[in-house]
């Protein structure tokens, strides 16, 4: 199965600044998933990025707050913008290879203050 | 819509004795269902996935899962609990037609000594 590196395992970030998070892949995946693990709460989807196409946001997640970048198949970033509070979550990348094959990064905990 | 459903916020067994972790599925067609495990300050841990074939599916730890079309559950079980078994677990389906995954809202099993 693929290895994930992710990128910060944690941030302590100011109100209304941006947090960028990494996600290198050692294999060439075609997708890659961000998911949102708020405290408490199970995994949210944010959004689905493909090589060479715009990301495919989830319901209630809009681009202009989560842009994701993806710009080959080993490599992606998910920045979370404007923060807030609310924003403070585990935010963490998956792949999928082969028949239900689904790795997930380690996860990223962003405390906003 | 697809979804799982897990209905025990937690589940508390002593140490040596089995353990059941219980799921529910909601899907069209065929369902892809998945046990992930996390661990405090972790990322997402692989126990297992059901895609087709035999109804018992063994997985990692000693961790095992019964398929149940009839009933619709996808139960998660071990013969004999360990205290280091103490973690959140998380069920998931896959969207039918996506590669995208939906979680459960986990349960915490505790295992006391």
């Amino acid at each position: 199965s693929a290895v994930i590196s992710q990128k910060p395992s944690r941030d302590i970030c100011q109100r209304g600044t941006s947090l960028t998070i990494q996600c290198q892949v050692d294999s060439q995946v075609t997708m890659m998933f961000w998911y949102r693990q708020q405290p408490g709460q199970s995994l949210t989807l944010i959004a689905t990025a493909n090589q060479g196409s715009e990301a495919t946001y989830e319901s209630g997640f809009v681009i202009d707050k989560f842009p994701i970048s993806r710009p080959n198949l080993t490599f992606s970033t998910l920045t979370v913008s404007n923060l807030s509070p609310e924003d403070s979550s585990i935010y963490l990348c998956s792949v999928v290879q082969g028949a239900g094959g689904y790795t997930f990064g380690s996860g990223t905990r962003l405390t906003v203050v | 819509a697809q979804s799982v459903a897990q209905p025990e916020d937690q589940v508390n067994v002593a140490e040596g004795n089995p353990l059941t972790v219980k799921c529910t599925y909601s899907v069209s067609g065929n369902p892809y269902l998945f046990w992930y495990v996390q661990y405090p300050n972790r990322g997402l841990q692989f126990l297992l996935k059901y895609i087709t074939g035999d109804n018992l599916v063994k997985g990692s730890y000693g961790f095992e899962a019964e398929f149940n079309k009839s009933q619709t559950s996808f139960h998660l079980k071990k013969p004999s609990a360990l205290v280091s078994d103490s973690a959140l677990y998380f069920c998931a389906v896959r969207v039918t037609g996506f590669q995208k995954l939906v979680f459960g809202t986990g349960t915490r099993l505790l295992v006391s000594p």
